[in-house]
Protein backbone atom coordinates (compact mmCIF):
# COMPACT_ATOMS: atom_id res chain seq x y z
CA UNK A 1 0.00 0.00 0.00
CA UNK A 2 2.00 2.98 -1.05
CA UNK A 3 -0.87 5.62 -0.18
CA UNK A 4 -2.69 8.14 -2.51
CA UNK A 5 -0.37 9.74 -5.20
CA UNK A 6 -0.71 12.79 -6.50
CA UNK A 7 1.37 14.66 -9.54
CA UNK A 8 2.77 17.27 -10.21
CA UNK A 9 2.67 18.51 -6.56
CA UNK A 10 2.88 22.04 -7.90
CA UNK A 11 1.89 24.16 -10.78
CA UNK A 12 2.63 27.73 -11.85
CA UNK A 13 0.84 28.63 -14.93
CA UNK A 14 -0.47 31.54 -16.83
CA UNK A 15 -4.09 32.76 -16.51
CA UNK A 16 -5.91 31.49 -19.77
CA UNK A 17 -3.81 28.11 -19.94
CA UNK A 18 -5.16 24.21 -19.06
CA UNK A 19 -3.62 22.39 -16.94
CA UNK A 20 -4.12 18.54 -15.71
CA UNK A 21 -3.68 17.14 -12.20
CA UNK A 22 -3.59 13.38 -12.02
CA UNK A 23 -4.38 11.15 -8.88
CA UNK A 24 -3.74 7.78 -8.04
CA UNK A 25 -5.60 5.80 -5.55
CA UNK A 26 -4.98 3.21 -2.72
CA UNK A 27 -5.69 0.35 -5.19
CA UNK A 28 -8.32 -1.87 -3.30
CA UNK A 29 -10.38 1.67 -2.72
CA UNK A 30 -13.17 2.29 -5.24
CA UNK A 31 -14.19 5.78 -4.32
CA UNK A 32 -12.28 9.00 -5.28
CA UNK A 33 -12.69 12.55 -4.19
CA UNK A 34 -11.76 15.77 -5.75
CA UNK A 35 -11.32 18.33 -3.22
CA UNK A 36 -10.43 22.12 -3.29
CA UNK A 37 -8.56 23.70 -0.36
CA UNK A 38 -7.58 27.46 -0.17
CA UNK A 39 -5.31 29.03 2.53
CA UNK A 40 -7.16 29.21 5.92
CA UNK A 41 -9.84 27.17 5.14
CA UNK A 42 -11.01 23.15 4.95
CA UNK A 43 -11.28 21.37 2.02
CA UNK A 44 -14.24 22.07 -0.48
CA UNK A 45 -15.68 18.81 -2.05
CA UNK A 46 -15.34 19.02 -5.79
CA UNK A 47 -16.42 15.75 -7.43
CA UNK A 48 -17.31 11.93 -6.77
CA UNK A 49 -16.42 8.90 -8.27
CA UNK A 50 -17.61 5.19 -7.63
CA UNK A 51 -15.28 3.01 -9.63
CA UNK A 52 -15.47 4.97 -13.25
CA UNK A 53 -18.90 6.44 -12.29
CA UNK A 54 -18.86 10.19 -11.80
CA UNK A 55 -21.97 9.97 -9.06
CA UNK A 56 -21.85 13.90 -7.81
CA UNK A 57 -19.93 16.85 -8.55
CA UNK A 58 -20.81 20.22 -6.45
CA UNK A 59 -21.15 23.44 -7.41
CA UNK A 60 -18.17 24.80 -7.41
CA UNK A 61 -17.15 22.68 -10.40
CA UNK A 62 -17.79 25.00 -13.38
CA UNK A 63 -17.94 24.25 -16.94
CA UNK A 64 -14.07 24.73 -16.99
CA UNK A 65 -13.66 21.73 -14.53
CA UNK A 66 -13.87 18.39 -15.71
CA UNK A 67 -13.06 15.13 -14.21
CA UNK A 68 -12.41 11.57 -15.34
CA UNK A 69 -11.76 7.93 -13.89
CA UNK A 70 -11.36 5.81 -16.79
CA UNK A 71 -11.59 2.03 -15.42
CA UNK A 72 -12.18 3.23 -12.18
CA UNK A 73 -8.26 3.53 -11.27
CA UNK A 74 -6.02 6.79 -11.36
CA UNK A 75 -8.48 9.77 -12.48
CA UNK A 76 -7.29 13.42 -13.41
CA UNK A 77 -8.81 16.80 -13.09
CA UNK A 78 -8.48 19.01 -15.80
CA UNK A 79 -9.29 23.11 -15.56
CA UNK A 80 -9.43 24.96 -18.73
CA UNK A 81 -9.00 28.37 -19.31
CA UNK A 82 -7.42 28.82 -15.59
CA UNK A 83 -8.11 31.93 -13.82
CA UNK A 84 -6.52 33.61 -11.27
CA UNK A 85 -10.02 32.49 -8.68
CA UNK A 86 -8.53 28.89 -9.08
CA UNK A 87 -5.28 29.17 -7.53
CA UNK A 88 -5.48 26.78 -4.66
CA UNK A 89 -4.45 23.19 -3.46
CA UNK A 90 -6.43 20.58 -5.04
CA UNK A 91 -6.60 16.96 -2.68
CA UNK A 92 -7.58 13.81 -4.39
CA UNK A 93 -8.69 11.37 -1.59
CA UNK A 94 -9.62 7.70 -1.77
CA UNK A 95 -11.70 5.01 0.40
CA UNK A 96 -13.33 1.88 0.84
CA UNK A 97 -16.86 1.35 0.20
CA UNK A 98 -17.17 -0.59 3.48
CA UNK A 99 -16.64 0.64 6.70
CA UNK A 100 -16.01 4.03 7.92
CA UNK A 101 -15.50 5.46 4.95
CA UNK A 102 -12.33 6.66 6.10
CA UNK A 103 -10.80 9.50 3.49
CA UNK A 104 -7.11 8.94 2.76
CA UNK A 105 -5.46 12.16 1.32
CA UNK A 106 -3.04 12.45 -1.48
CA UNK A 107 -0.07 15.02 -0.72
CA UNK A 108 -2.09 17.54 -2.95
CA UNK A 109 -1.44 19.56 -5.91
CA UNK A 110 -1.08 23.23 -5.74
CA UNK A 111 -1.58 25.34 -8.31
CA UNK A 112 -0.62 29.07 -9.12
CA UNK A 113 -2.11 31.14 -11.84
CA UNK A 114 -0.69 34.19 -12.35
CA UNK B 1 -27.05 25.41 7.28
CA UNK B 2 -24.37 22.76 7.70
CA UNK B 3 -21.75 24.26 9.52
CA UNK B 4 -18.41 23.20 11.47
CA UNK B 5 -16.84 25.86 13.30
CA UNK B 6 -13.91 25.98 15.19
CA UNK B 7 -11.74 27.70 17.87
CA UNK B 8 -9.36 28.90 18.56
CA UNK B 9 -8.37 29.98 14.93
CA UNK B 10 -4.55 29.60 15.82
CA UNK B 11 -2.93 28.40 18.43
CA UNK B 12 0.72 29.23 19.77
CA UNK B 13 2.48 26.49 22.61
CA UNK B 14 5.42 25.50 24.19
CA UNK B 15 6.85 22.21 23.50
CA UNK B 16 5.82 20.07 26.67
CA UNK B 17 2.35 21.89 27.40
CA UNK B 18 -0.57 20.83 27.06
CA UNK B 19 -3.48 22.05 24.90
CA UNK B 20 -7.09 21.89 23.26
CA UNK B 21 -8.87 22.26 20.63
CA UNK B 22 -12.86 22.87 20.08
CA UNK B 23 -15.38 22.22 17.34
CA UNK B 24 -18.98 23.77 17.29
CA UNK B 25 -21.34 22.21 14.68
CA UNK B 26 -24.65 22.60 13.26
CA UNK B 27 -24.68 19.40 11.01
CA UNK B 28 -28.28 17.74 11.16
CA UNK B 29 -28.51 14.47 11.22
CA UNK B 30 -25.37 13.90 12.95
CA UNK B 31 -23.62 10.40 12.38
CA UNK B 32 -19.77 10.89 13.06
CA UNK B 33 -17.10 13.78 14.27
CA UNK B 34 -13.73 13.21 12.87
CA UNK B 35 -10.40 14.99 13.64
CA UNK B 36 -7.65 15.17 10.68
CA UNK B 37 -3.95 16.72 10.93
CA UNK B 38 -2.74 18.44 8.04
CA UNK B 39 1.28 19.44 8.68
CA UNK B 40 1.87 22.35 5.94
CA UNK B 41 1.42 21.56 2.12
CA UNK B 42 0.59 18.20 3.20
CA UNK B 43 -2.97 16.57 2.95
CA UNK B 44 -4.73 15.82 5.80
CA UNK B 45 -4.37 12.71 7.78
CA UNK B 46 -7.01 11.13 10.05
CA UNK B 47 -6.89 11.17 13.78
CA UNK B 48 -10.18 9.82 15.17
CA UNK B 49 -13.13 9.51 14.62
CA UNK B 50 -16.01 9.26 16.49
CA UNK B 51 -20.00 7.97 16.17
CA UNK B 52 -22.60 9.85 17.86
CA UNK B 53 -22.88 6.99 21.01
CA UNK B 54 -19.30 7.19 21.86
CA UNK B 55 -17.88 10.26 23.89
CA UNK B 56 -14.20 10.12 24.17
CA UNK B 57 -11.03 8.36 21.74
CA UNK B 58 -7.60 8.48 22.11
CA UNK B 59 -4.95 8.01 19.62
CA UNK B 60 -1.48 8.38 21.54
CA UNK B 61 -1.20 11.83 22.89
CA UNK B 62 -4.07 13.09 20.91
CA UNK B 63 -7.60 12.33 22.74
CA UNK B 64 -11.20 13.68 21.29
CA UNK B 65 -13.98 14.03 23.12
CA UNK B 66 -18.05 14.55 21.86
CA UNK B 67 -20.91 16.13 23.16
CA UNK B 68 -23.73 15.13 20.81
CA UNK B 69 -25.81 16.93 22.59
CA UNK B 70 -24.03 20.13 22.91
CA UNK B 71 -22.95 19.71 19.65
CA UNK B 72 -19.74 19.99 20.60
CA UNK B 73 -16.23 17.89 20.53
CA UNK B 74 -12.47 18.94 21.67
CA UNK B 75 -9.21 17.57 20.87
CA UNK B 76 -6.65 17.78 23.98
CA UNK B 77 -3.05 17.14 22.84
CA UNK B 78 -1.15 16.01 25.97
CA UNK B 79 2.69 17.02 26.30
CA UNK B 80 2.98 18.71 22.93
CA UNK B 81 5.95 18.09 20.40
CA UNK B 82 7.41 19.94 17.94
CA UNK B 83 6.14 17.83 15.27
CA UNK B 84 2.33 18.53 16.79
CA UNK B 85 2.92 21.98 14.87
CA UNK B 86 0.01 21.71 12.09
CA UNK B 87 -3.08 22.57 11.32
CA UNK B 88 -6.50 20.13 13.24
CA UNK B 89 -9.42 19.98 10.84
CA UNK B 90 -12.52 18.97 12.86
CA UNK B 91 -15.00 17.21 10.41
CA UNK B 92 -18.50 16.15 10.83
CA UNK B 93 -20.79 14.03 8.86
CA UNK B 94 -24.69 12.52 8.59
CA UNK B 95 -22.63 9.77 6.75
CA UNK B 96 -19.63 7.85 5.21
CA UNK B 97 -19.83 9.42 2.19
CA UNK B 98 -16.72 12.07 1.64
CA UNK B 99 -19.26 14.17 -0.43
CA UNK B 100 -20.97 15.15 2.43
CA UNK B 101 -18.17 15.70 4.87
CA UNK B 102 -18.45 19.07 6.70
CA UNK B 103 -15.12 20.48 6.92
CA UNK B 104 -14.46 23.08 9.40
CA UNK B 105 -11.64 25.84 8.86
CA UNK B 106 -9.35 24.17 11.18
CA UNK B 107 -7.23 25.53 14.24
CA UNK B 108 -3.38 26.29 13.28
CA UNK B 109 -1.18 24.83 16.08
CA UNK B 110 2.50 26.11 16.15
CA UNK B 111 4.50 24.48 18.84
CA UNK B 112 7.97 26.73 20.07
CA UNK B 113 10.86 24.93 21.42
Amino acid sequence: DTGVSQNPRHKITKRGQNVTFRCDPISEHNRLYWYRQTLGQGPEFLTYFQNEAQLEKSRLLSDRFSAERPKGSFSTLEIQRTEQGDSAMYLCASSASSGTGELFFGEGSRLTVL
Amino acid sequence: KNQVEQSPQSLIILEGKNCTLQCNYTVSPFSNLRWYKQDTGRGPVSLTIMTFSENTKSNGRYTATLDADTKQSSLHITASQLSDSASYICVVSADNYGQNFVFGPGTRLSVLP
